[in-house]
């Protein structure tokens, strides 16, 4: 069965540090891997995907994610955070099942950043 | 600009009444839609997913009684609560992709509160 596991429930980070919020996941077969953000009271916003080539990938508002497969993760980064990234972030795999697309979920990350 | 759209975006209604909520597909054909619920400070759980022309394939334990989907076109899916009663209170938030490998796009979910 396809899980995947943030790591963080909560990561606090000053305004302009870095951050790294971690993803690691568990499939038998190849999988297709998202992070997306979610502000109050709003669905899901697509950051950025991994689906083939690159194992780097980079996506909207500067942040960019790693697809490691020996380690099973898909790390999330950002060299410079702003008051505007506060939000809570998703990771998530998808994968066909009884041909259908899924996705599973984490838990998710809620992001603070103070001034 | 958001490719899916939700409505309504906020509901509060009495004990025992039956609440529909919309999902359409902006600009692209869907002919598969997909229904979570969302907890407080929780994940998403996927409900259904929602297949145009044909019967929604519900997830375990989630009872297709209750919660009806219809996907009677390719751009848009229904869901009802069916006498909807306080513990149905949640966060419901729909999503469609172009393709099987394609990411989701998710609305701005519906927020529904049962008095």
């Amino acid at each position: 069965a396809q899980s995947v596991t943030q790591l963080d429930s909560q990561v606090p980070v000053f305004e302009e540090a870095p951050v790294e919020l971690r993803c690691n996941y568990s499939s038998s077969v190849s999988v297709y891997l998202f992070w997306y953000v979610q502000y109050p009271n709003q669905g899901l916003q697509l950051l950025l995907k991994y689906l083939s080539g690159s194992t780097l990938v980079k996506g909207i508002n500067g942040f960019e994610a790693e697809f490691n497969k020996s380690q099973t993760s898909f790390h999330l980064r950002k060299p410079s955070v702003h008051i505007s990234d506060t939000a809570e972030y998703f990771c998530a795999v998808s994968v066909v099942l009884g041909g259908a697309q899924k996705l599973v979920f984490g838990q998710g990350t809620r992001l603070t950043i103070n001034p | 600009g958001a490719v899916v759209s939700q409505h309504p975006s906020w509901v509060i209604c009495k004990s025992g009444t039956s609440v529909k909520i919309e999902c359409r597909s902006l600009d692209f054909q869907a002919t598969t839609m997909f229904w979570y619920r969302q907890f407080p400070k929780q994940s998403l759980m996927l409900m259904a997913t929602s297949n145009e022309g044909s019967k929604a394939t519900y997830e375990q334990g989630v009872e297709k009684d209750k919660f009806l989907i219809n996907h009677a076109s390719l751009t848009l899916s229904t869901l009802t609560v069916t006498s909807a009663h306080p513990e149905d209170s949640s966060f419901y938030i729909c999503s469609a992709n172009r393709g099987r490998d394609q990411p989701q796009h998710f609305g701005d979910g519906t927020r529904l509160s049962i008095l």
